[in-house]
């Protein structure tokens, strides 16, 4: 069964470092999403991205945060410099425009970053 | 807007006994809803999902859910608890936007099962 995958499982940086996410979302998906989890907090939507272009963001996608598919298959997620409060497990998600209205996205295992 | 409250953060049950996950939503319009499912060091899975259409849905692993309109509730609910039903559940609200999905969490409610 086709699958998101994320790497790596788990990055501890330094405050201030950059961080690179990698996805490999399902190959016949078209919008790619990113959610973020902080420890004991809710699930958060941070952006989704379509045919190369950002589709939304929410207000916490700041200009620290940026995304690209570099290569057709990879989707990334860069954080510029980061700050304690970036630790968090960050979900990358795709999904089939023929699923429109149905809230299925296909979520991958979740990259834990840790901020020291 | 649109959100979601998860009324209990652990639930402990007994295995074989029946399981009662509670969530209320707010919404200003008709929404869709769903319940996702994350196992220990495991993705977020769908379970089930309302779209308007029957208001008892049924999801994998036994589980099922009712859209109650006039409580605002979509409690998941399972006749008989599995230890493998051990997990974090999230109920989520979805606003679509031409194939563009946004969910909306609730805080998650974390499912015990005692042997």
């Amino acid at each position: 069964e086709p699958e998101v995958t994320q790497t790596p499982s788990h990055q501890v940086t330094q405050m201030g470092q950059e961080v690179i996410l990698r996805c490999v979302p399902i190959s016949n998906h078209l919008y790619f999403y990113w959610y973020r989890q902080i420890l004991g907090q809710k699930v958060e939507f941070l952006v989704s991205f379509y045919n190369n272009e950002i589709s939304e963001k929410s207000e916490i996608f700041d200009d620290q945060f940026s995304v690209e598919r570099p290569d057709g298959s990879n989707f990334t997620l860069k954080i510029r410099s980061t700050k304690l409060e970036d630790s968090a497990m960050y979900f990358c998600a795709s999904s089939n425009p023929g699923l429109a209205g149905t809230g299925e996205l296909f979520f991958g295992e979740g990259s834990r970053l840790t901020v020291l | 807007a649109q959100s979601v409250t998860q009324l209990d953060s652990h639930v402990s049950v007994s295995e074989g006994t029946p399981v009662l996950l509670r969530c209320n939503y707010s919404s200003s319009y008709s929404p869709s809803l769903f319940w996702y499912v994350q196992h220990p060091n495991k993705g977020l899975q769908l379970l089930l999902k309302y779209t308007s259409a029957a208001t008892l849905v049924k999801g994998i692993n036994g589980f099922e859910a009712e859209f109650k309109k006039s409580e605002t509730s979509f409690h998941l609910t399972k006749p008989s608890a599995h230890m493998s039903d051990a997990a974090e559940y999230f109920c989520v609200v979805s606003r679509s936007n031409f194939g563009n999905e946004k969910l909306t969490f609730g805080t998650g409610t974390r499912l015990t099962i005692i042997p």
